[in-house]
């Protein structure tokens, strides 16, 4: 069974500051891997997906990277901002056949950003 | 695009009420819809997969019978919970795909259900 762990539960940074966020996964035959941001009490909002065959994705101060083969990726913020704060949701998608779609989902991490 | 919504946002029963929430899509036709549960500070948990027309697949540990779900057409699937009580009380998130091996999940705002 697919688990899927985020680390660390919760970041506090400054604003300005750089960061990451790590999500590891026990199943490395995934189809694809996405990152989530989620405000509170409310839905998901994607925001980079990675494909299996990919290394990594970036949008804006975004960049997401994939090590399939050991089961890792990050989220690298640049220059965090105050609008950053937010829990950040990992999910994975197992590549088990046509018409799977089943994202398994770490716990998140809760970033607060400091101004 | 691909815009799902959920209706209601908020609700509040009494225990022993069944409470129906709705998840649509927008501006596409969704073959595969999802429902998944969240406790606090826990993760989203896939409670069921509905295919359009076909009857939904409960993942383990998820009572169908009190789980209603109906995926009657491309646009709207509806989750009912039967006979609620509190430990019920949590946040319904629904997702909708086209169906197609490549497309992505999106995702509605949710839907937090307080059994009193």
């Amino acid at each position: 069974k697919q688990e899927v762990t985020q680390i660390p539960a919760a970041l506090s940074v400054p604003e300005g500051e750089n960061l990451v966020l790590n999500c590891s996964f026990t199943d490395s035959a995934i189809y694809n891997l996405q990152w989530f941001r989620q405000d509170p009490g409310k839905g998901l909002t994607s925001l980079l997906l990675i494909q299996s065959s990919q290394r990594e994705q970036t949008s804006g101060r975004l960049n997401a990277s994939l090590d399939k083969s050991s089961g890792r990726s990050t989220l690298y913020i640049a220059a965090s901002q105050p609008g950053d704060s937010a829990t950040y949701l990992c999910a994975v998608r197992l590549d088990s056949g046509a018409g799977s779609y089943q994202l398994t989902f770490g716990k998140g991490t809760k970033l607060s950003v400091i101004p | 695009g691909a815009v799902v919504s959920q209706h209601p946002s908020r609700v509040i029963c009494k225990s022993g009420t069944s409470v129906k929430i709705e998840c649509r899509s927008l501006d596409f036709q969704a073959t595969t819809m999802f429902w998944y549960r969240q406790f606090p500070k826990q993760s989203l948990m896939l409670m069921a997969t509905s295919n359009e027309g076909s009857k939904a697949t409960y993942e383990q540990g998820v009572e169908k019978d009190k789980f209603l779900i109906n995926h009657a057409s491309l646009t709207l699937s509806t989750l009912t919970v039967t006979s609620a009580h509190p430990e019920d009380s949590s946040f319904y998130i629904c997702s909708a795909s086209r169906g197609i091996s490549t497309d992505t999940q999106y995702f509605g705002p949710g839907t937090r259900l307080t059994v009193l």
